[in-house]
């Protein structure tokens, strides 16, 4: 079955320490991979794409399709940064979505 | 560009009885999918349209749950009637073409009673 799994419910880290969200997948074939940020009280939006590699606000996330793995990461974490993150996966060709549970991550000033 | 649009924002009702929710994409956003977001939870998938055909339903409990995406442009999701298990932030998204970024809607929060 296609499956997203975030291990962590809650992170916290102190602001200008670093900052990894774990995502782990398991899909047949070669899926597209996400992340997605809810700010509080915003909408869910995207905030990268493996696909298009780029850094959105000084995140990143590789793609490790040995460990099936696509951490999202950021060298120092930052007051603004926290926000409920999710990972997300589609199957090649499928164009939708499945989600994992997502991670609160909380920056302490 | 204005977003994706949901109404009403909360919903309170009781076990058994019926619900909509609509739903406004993006304008010219030809892919409009819907979500069940339980407390706790990622976002599952309910359905999928393209223009004003059913990709996906799969995930969609058809025995009480409808949905509609007249024109091609709005949509409306229903349940009924409702149960308790039911209760949930419902999501409306829509992109432009597959598999482009969806943008999402800010969510219906239905409480069942």
């Amino acid at each position: 079955a296609q499956r997203v799994t975030q291990p962590e419910k809650l992170l916290s880290v102190f602001k200008g320490a670093p900052v990894e969200l774990k995502c782990n997948y398991s899909y047949s074939g070669s899926p597209e991979l996400f992340w997605y940020v809810q700010y509080s009280r915003q909408r869910l939006q995207l905030l990268l794409r493996h696909i298009s590699r780029e850094s959105i606000k000084g995140f990143t996330a590789d793609l490790n399709k040995g460990e099936t793995s696509f951490h999202l990461k950021k060298p120092f974490a930052q007051e603004e940064d926290s926000a409920m993150y999710y990972c997300a996966a589609s199957g090649a060709g499928s164009y939708q979505l499945t989600f994992g549970k997502g991670t609160k991550l909380s920056v302490i000033p | 560009e204005a977003g994706v649009a949901q109404s009403p924002r909360y919903k309170i009702i009781e076990k058994r009885q019926s619900v909509a929710f609509w739903c406004n994409p993006i304008s010219g956003h030809a892919t409009l999918y819907w979500y069940q977001q339980i407390l706790g939870q990622g976002p599952k998938l309910l359905i999928q349209f393209q223009n004003n055909g059913v990709v996906d339903d799969s995930q969609l409990p058809k025995d009480r749950f409808s949905a509609e995406r007249l024109k091609g442009v709005d949509s409306t999701l229903k349940i009924q009637p409702a149960k308790l298990e039911d209760s949930a932030v419902y999501l409306c998204a829509s992109s432009p073409r597959l598999p482009d970024t969806q943008y999402f809607g800010p969510g219906t929060r239905l409480t069942v009673l």
